[in-house]
C-alpha cells in the first residue's frame, strides 16, 4: 500500500476550522484516500473518502490537489469533542484491509 | 440501522485461559477485519474475512489466533492460551467492500 505523510500533532482553538493535511506523493490512480479518527478510548470512526473531486459530508470536507499527491481534511468549526488522532489511508479500489500510521493528533483548545 | 456490535465489551482472563471475542456486522455487509492495539501503540491488521472464507490472515500471529466467520452469527477472533502480552484493544470493523469501514467500540482484554 502505498504511504502517507501527516504531521504527528496540531492545535486548533475551539469553533475555528481546521486544515489536516495528508501528503500521498506515491498514490495509484485507484487509491482512493480514507480518513476515519479515533477518540480516546473509543473505535476507529470513519469521517470521509474521495478517489479526484473534493467532498463533502456532514463531519468534514476533503479537498484532494489536482494531482492527487496531497489532500487536506477541514473541519469547518472545530470543537472540543472533534479532538483526536487523524488518520489519513490510502485505500485500493476493492475491498482491503486499512493500514493505520501514526496519524494527528488534534487538540482543540477552549 | 445498528452498527458494528463487539461483545465483551471488557474481558479478562488469567494465563494459559481461552479468550472468544464476538463481532457482529453492520447490516447487509459481509466484509469483517480485525485490528488489535496495544496501549499505546497505533491499530495493526490482523484479519480480514467475507461469509465463511478468510482472505487476508497476513496480520495474525502464526500461532494460538484463529479467526471465523460463518454463514450465520457472528465472526469470531478466539486467542487460545492467552498470555500478557496479548492484553490489548481488540477492534472490528464491517463493509460492504467498497466505501468506508465501520468500527465497534473494541473489547478490551486484559491478561492476568
Amino acid at each position: 500500500d502505498a504511504k502517507t505523510t501527516q504531521p504527528n500533532s496540531m492545535e486548533s482553538n475551539e469553533e475555528e476550522p481546521v486544515h489536516l493535511p495528508c501528503n500521498h506523493s506515491t498514490i495509484s490512480g485507484t487509491d482512493y484516500i480514507h480518513w476515519y479518527r479515533q477518540l480516546p478510548s473509543q473505535g476507529p470512526e470513519y469521517v470521509i473518502h474521495g478517489l479526484t473531486s473534493n467532498v463533502n459530508n456532514r463531519m468534514a470536507s476533503l479537498a484532494i490537489a489536482e494531482d492527487r499527491k496531497s489532500s487536506t481534511l477541514i473541519l469547518h468549526r472545530a470543537t472540543l469533542r472533534d479532538a483526536a488522532v487523524y488518520y489519513c489511508i490510502l485505500v485500493a479500489g476493492s475491498a482491503r484491509q486499512l493500514t493505520f500510521g501514526s496519524g494527528t493528533q488534534l487538540t482543540v483548545l477552549p | 440501522n445498528a452498527g458494528v456490535m463487539q461483545n465483551p465489551r471488557h474481558l479478562v482472563r488469567r494465563r494459559g485461559q481461552e479468550a472468544r471475542l464476538r463481532c457482529s456486522p453492520m447490516k447487509g455487509h459481509s466484509h469483517v477485519y480485525w485490528y488489535r492495539q496495544l496501549p499505546e501503540e497505533g491499530l495493526k491488521f490482523m484479519v480480514y474475512l467475507q461469509k465463511e472464507n478468510i482472505i487476508d490472515e497476513s496480520g495474525m500471529p502464526k500461532e494460538r489466533f484463529s479467526a471465523e466467520f460463518p454463514k450465520e452469527g457472528p465472526s469470531i477472533l478466539r486467542i487460545q492460551q492467552v498470555v500478557r502480552g496479548d492484553s490489548a484493544a481488540y477492534f472490528c470493523a464491517s463493509s460492504l467492500g467498497t466505501g468506508g469501514a465501520f468500527f465497534g467500540q473494541g473489547t478490551r482484554l486484559t491478561v492476568v
